[in-house]
């Protein structure tokens, strides 16, 4: 069964700086990679979406890389704000297409 | 843009009750999924939808029905509820994976309460 493991559950940043944040899965056999941000309370905002042919996708200060031989993906996000704080989610999509696997998530804070 | 709604942001119900949580989304996607989210559990997939009166059980479909009549329309259903249900309940929906673009889209989930 996909196992999907994000390293490190809190990290806590000062404002302005670069930063990464780990997603691993035990399967290579993915279909894609999902980044999402949830802030408290609320429902998952959907990031960036990587098709397992990609390497990698931007979206303003957002970059997310794949890795499916070795089992990794990062978000890198530039020149951190306050506004950044929020759990960040990755999830993988298996080539039955229906079902995501999430990991636990990475709490951000970024401190003004 | 996509949207999903959920028809409450907050419910409370006692325990024993039949509670039903609804889902819609506005962009004709073929895919719709319901998750639980509790602290140092993550997200965990209760039923899935690929299409209209289709199904199929999650991780944790015990206790829990689905029902979809329409596509646009996904319901999850508690038919007597439990205080181990209470929990943030998410809906989601994506377009099909053949697509080749099934990216996910999420409600603003509900939390449920069970007394």
């Amino acid at each position: 069964k996909q196992e999907v493991t994000q390293i490190p559950a809190a990290l806590s940043v000062p404002e302005g700086e670069n930063l990464v944040l780990n997603c691993s899965f035990t399967d290579s056999a993915i279909y894609n990679l999902q980044w999402f941000r949830q802030d408290p309370g609320k429902g998952l905002t959907s990031l960036l979406l990587i098709q397992s042919s990609q390497r990698e996708q931007t979206s303003g200060r957002l970059n997310a890389s794949l890795d499916k031989s070795s089992g990794r993906s990062t978000l890198y996000i530039a020149a951190s704000q306050p506004g950044d704080s929020a759990t960040y989610l990755c999830a993988v999509v298996e080539y039955n297409f229906n079902k995501f696997y999430f990991g636990s998530g990475t709490k951000l804070n970024v401190k003004p | 843009d996509v949207k999903v709604t959920q028809s409450s942001r907050y419910l409370v119900k006692r325990t024993g009750e039949k509670v039903f949580l609804e889902c819609v989304q506005d962009m004709d996607h073929e895919n719709m999924f319901w998750y639980r989210q509790d602290p140092g559990l993550g997200l965990r997939l209760i039923y899935f939808s690929y299409d209209v009166k289709m199904k199929e059980k999650g991780d944790i479909p015990e206790g829990y029905s689905v029902s979809r009549e329409k596509k646009e329309r996904f319901s999850l259903i508690l038919e007597s509820a439990s205080t181990n249900q209470t929990s943030m309940y998410l809906c989601a929906s994506s377009p099909p994976g053949t697509s080749g673009h099934n990216e996910q889209f999420f409600g603003p989930g509900t939390r449920l309460t069970v007394l």
